[in-house]
């Protein structure tokens, strides 16, 4: 079974800093594409990032550009979403989401870490 | 961006109803369309994948139609498992972009 347990959220001032985790299992992790998407409190979904399967080729959305970066250990099964310069909009549950072989196709999502920004 | 705009925003509906979701693309995705269910406090559940096609262990009462620009998700007997939030999800072009969700509700 396909299992996706993101961690690291939390309360952070604006301009802080957070790393977020996702622990991967039930499947060969170094195979698949991953994403973070977040979910702003009672709003929709925004796609956040996408890593390729080995790390090399990341893409972002434009609020997160230049911000957020994404990585991977493929070694430890393990996502990893930084965030820099945090701001009160990027308040949101964060889940971390597995590519089909489509990159932006979601097959299997975490169940989401909230990170709260604010003074 | 492809802006994917979902109608309705929020319906209400009785267990046994016939429920039907729209999703239209500003511009042509072919078939590269998924649904999604989201209860509340949950992670979004894919129900349907490449517009039409069923995802393991789904329900059939759920099914998906369409390709181009416009795409219906139905529910052909409501059952009370089913109120939650669904949600499209084109993946077509960079970047991927959800409808704004639709809220099915008890009546």
């Amino acid at each position: 079974e396909v299992q996706l347990v993101e961690s690291g959220g939390g309360l952070v001032q604006p301009g802080g800093s957070l790393r977020l985790s996702c622990a991967a299992s039930g499947f060969t992790f170094s195979g698949y594409a991953m994403n973070w998407v977040r979910q702003a409190p009672g709003k929709g979904l925004e796609w956040v990032s996408a890593i390729s399967s080995n790390g090399y080729s990341t893409l972002f959305a434009d609020s997160a550009k230049g911000r957020f970066t994404i990585s991977r250990d493929n070694s430890k099964n393990t996502l990893y979403l930084q965030m820099y310069s945090l701001r009160a909009d990027d308040t949101a549950l964060y889940y971390c989401a597995r590519s089909t072989s489509d990159w932006y196709d979601f097959d299997n999502w975490g169940q989401g870490t909230l990170v709260t920004v604010s003074s | 961006d492809i802006q994917m705009t979902q109608s309705p925003s929020s319906l209400s509906a009785s267990v046994g109803d016939r429920v039907t979701i729209t999703c239209r693309a500003s511009q042509g995705i072919t078939n590269d369309l998924g649904w999604y269910q989201q209860k509340p406090g949950k992670a979004p559940k894919r129900l349907i994948y490449a517009a039409s096609s069923l995802q393991s262990g789904v329900p059939s009462r759920f099914s998906g139609s369409g390709s181009g620009t416009e795409f219906t998700l139905t529910i052909s007997s409501l059952q009370p498992e089913d109120f939650a939030t669904y949600y499209c999800l084109q993946h077509n072009s960079f970047p991927p972009t959800f409808g704004q969700g639709t809220k099915v509700e008890i009546k």
